[in-house]
């Protein structure tokens, strides 16, 4: 099992430019989740799903959007990309359980110019 | 609202020492609780968790006890080594919340040589 990937590993955007950063599980997970991981900051919650065909918003939700059209994939776009966007962003699944880890990919790493 | 709050870093220790990282928690529901670890340059994973009051979790060495009536989880390892530098994790997730983790804000920990 590869557990949780994520497409690209590092990006770096011009300001208003536009992209898509790709989260697969293949854990058969049914929540998944993107967070943005800034210093001092910790980890904030930007979109979550908690089943195929749904999202939801964390706490730091805009200039971003997901889609969950297959469950073992997460997208989170950008359409207008700003400099405050610069960061680190993970996505993390996990199963129906509040007791159960959650997994996380290797993280890519965004510069927005 | 729920919370996580774990002591502020850095903490640098010599190898061998002995470690403690506070955390302590608010949370309207009944939660799991978490430790996760993030090594430099990767993402995180779980390093341990307990599930419900006085459970203990352990790995690697680093062990933490769910204490409902000091709402704490502190984390401690009796002999800490270089490879145990990284950045710490205290979390929370119930239920009710759909998963979702409530992150402390992280604790750096540099283990000297």
């Amino acid at each position: 099992n590869a557990g949780v990937t994520q497409t690209p590993k590092f990006r770096v955007l011009k300001t208003g430019q536009s992209m898509t950063l790709l989260c697969a599980q293949d854990m058969n997970h049914e929540y998944m989740y993107w967070y943005r991981q800034d210093p001092g900051m910790g980890l904030r919650l930007i979109h979550y799903s908690v089943g195929e065909g749904t999202t939801a918003k964390g706490e730091v939700p805009d200039g971003y959007n997901v889609s969950r059209l297959k469950k073992q994939n997460f997208l989170l776009g950008l359409e207008s990309a700003a400099p405050s966007q610069t960061s680190v962003y993970f996505c993390a699944s996990n199963r129906d359980m509040a007791g159960n880890e959650q997994f996380f990919g290797p993280g890519t790493r965004l510069t927005v110019l | 609202g729920d919370s996580v709050t774990q002591m502020e870093g850095p903490v640098t220790l010599s190898e061998e020492a002995f470690l403690t990282i506070n955390c302590t928690y608010t949370a309207t529901g009944y939660p799991s609780l978490f430790w996760y670890v993030q090594y430099p340059g990767e993402g995180l994973q779980l390093l341990l968790k307990a599930t419900k009051a006085d459970d203990k979790g352990s790995n690697k060495g680093f062990e933490a006890t769910y204490r409902k009536e000091t709402t704490s989880f502190h984390l401690e390892k009796g002999s800490v080594q270089v490879s145990d530098s990284a950045v710490y994790f205290c979390a929370l997730s119930y239920a009710g919340n759909n998963r979702k983790l409530i992150w402390g804000l992280g604790t750096s920990l540099a283990v000297n040589p």
